[in-house]
């Protein structure tokens, strides 16, 4: 299994509070990448980052911001939690090689609850 | 990216094989099937891809009709463990691995397939 680990793996939070969630991996991978899952929509893409200090957005990131300061981590910030974030966020990562694009491997997921 | 339609759900007797469709009509050349399954509570888990050639690995084999419009997902010997919900993604492989768009995977509803004893 591909070492990579997302903390906290459960977090209830108050509407208005900021929310740091991390993604940690140990495979050296390029690329990272945050998911939301809700019921009726699947998983959607919300932040990716190509390299560390290199970002881009997804189709849901309104709302939220990441980080990437070095190789193994990938912050993703609620800076002021709603209750349209309650959710399931899964990290991602990809070695980009040529031949591995799309080839992602996925956390354990962190279920978010906003009251 | 090509979109794709897979059946809601589907049901297999564990040991049969199953066989999960995907219909991608309007897949053009440069683009990639992949296939991804989750297992309940579970993070997504990649199976396979393929282009135009049959491929198969120890999980399972993708079959690729001619004109690249439809594939098939094959799991050989289902097990209750192959529980989940499968996704069929057409993507696109850059030639340059240098671009910053790669990966953007888009994940529609999949394929629930249910393997009964």
């Amino acid at each position: 299994d591909a070492g990579i680990t997302q903390s906290p793996r459960h977090k209830v939070t108050e509407t208005g509070t900021p929310v740091t969630l991390r993604c940690h991996q140990t495979e050296n991978h390029r690329y990272m990448y945050w998911y939301r899952q809700d019921p009726g929509h699947g998983l959607r893409l919300i932040h990716y980052s190509y390299g560390v200090k290199d970002t881009d957005k997804g189709e849901v990131s309104d709302g939220y911001s990441v980080s990437r300061s070095k190789t193994e981590d990938f912050l993703l910030t609620l800076e002021s939690a709603t209750s349209s974030q309650t959710s399931v966020y899964f990290c991602a990562i990809s070695p980009g090689t040529s031949r591995t694009y799309n080839e992602q491997f996925f956390g354990p997921g962190t279920r978010l609850t906003v009251l | 990216d090509a979109k794709t339609t897979q059946p809601t759900s589907m049901d297999c007797a564990e040991g049969r094989a199953a066989n999960l469709p995907c219909n991608h009509s309007t897949i053009s050349g440069n683009e990639y099937v992949y296939w991804y399954r989750q297992i309940h509570s579970q993070g997504p888990q990649y199976i396979i891809h393929g282009l135009k050639n049959n491929e198969t690995n120890e999980m399972a084999s993708l079959i690729i009709t001619e004109d690249r419009k439809s594939s098939t997902l094959i799991l050989p010997h289902a097990t209750l463990r192959d529980t989940a919900v499968y996704y069929c993604i057409v993507r696109v492989v850059r030639g340059n691995a240098g671009g910053t768009s790669y990966g953007k995977l888009t994940f529609g509803q999949g394929t629930i397939l249910t393997v009964h004893p």
